[in-house]
């Protein structure tokens, strides 16, 4: 059973609202990450974290934002979702010693309309 | 940055069938896993294998770094295998960069 939890799992909204999309796991991990997959099935990565007060923009650009107050919390926000930000996100760990020991969370499927 | 291709992009099998999915790297890679996507959204890492063959139940990777690919072996298929398996290449700060992914559906 994965120890990454994300909320909600999908959500519908109109254009121009704020949202947050929760992330938390419970391992400890200090290597925190969200990254965002295309109907096309390819993942990219759009934030990482490497532990508290740290956060960096990945290899996709996106308009989405990230904080990281606490080790196990690792919100995204959308300060005015618009269409062209409907897609799935999944948010994930690894351990901090070693470069795999990867953990998903199950995603939110993001719907803008 | 380095490319990671895979094939086939769809496999369709009868259950009991067994499948060997490919992955090609344009440059070195000291960081390579494997991933099952199943049909829900969950992903699981299948396999760490930089280099030297695993096995896994009826799953087994094989990657020769020298020669730039890797393979996933999945024999005696079942439709829990059903899903995308994807080829992934991190780096030493964590980050993780997938290829295109192969659609896999094992019918009953």
């Amino acid at each position: 059973e994965a120890d990454i939890y994300q909320t909600p799992r999908y959500l519908v909204i109109g254009t121009g609202k704020k949202i947050t999309l929760e992330c938390s796991q419970t391992m400890g991990h200090d290597k925190m990450y969200w990254y965002q997959q295309d109907p096309g099935m390819e993942l990219h990565l759009i934030h990482y974290s490497y532990g508290v007060n740290s956060t960096e923009k990945g290899d996709l650009s996106s308009e989405s934002t990230v904080s990281r107050i606490r080790t196990e919390h690792f919100p995204l926000t959308l300060e005015s979702a618009r269409p062209s930000h409907t897609s799935q996100y999944l948010c994930a760990s690894s351990e901090t010693r070693t470069n795999y020991g990867y953990t998903f969370g199950s995603g939110t499927r993001l719907t803008v309309v | 940055g380095i490319q990671v291709e895979q094939s086939p992009p769809d496999l369709i099998l009868q259950e009991g069938a067994n499948s060997t999915l490919r992955c090609n790297f344009s440059d070195s890679v000291n960081n390579l896993q494997w991933f099952h996507q199943n049909p829900w959204g969950q992903l699981i890492n299948l396999f760490y294998i930089p280099s030297g063959t695993k096995q896994n139940g009826r799953l087994s990777a094989t990657t020769v770094a020298t020669e730039r690919y890797s393979l996933l072996y999945i024999s005696s298929s079942q439709t829990t295998d059903s899903g995308v398996y994807f080829c992934v290449r991190g780096t030493s700060y964590g980050k993780l960069t997938f290829g295109q992914g192969t659609i896999l559906t094992v019918h009953p």
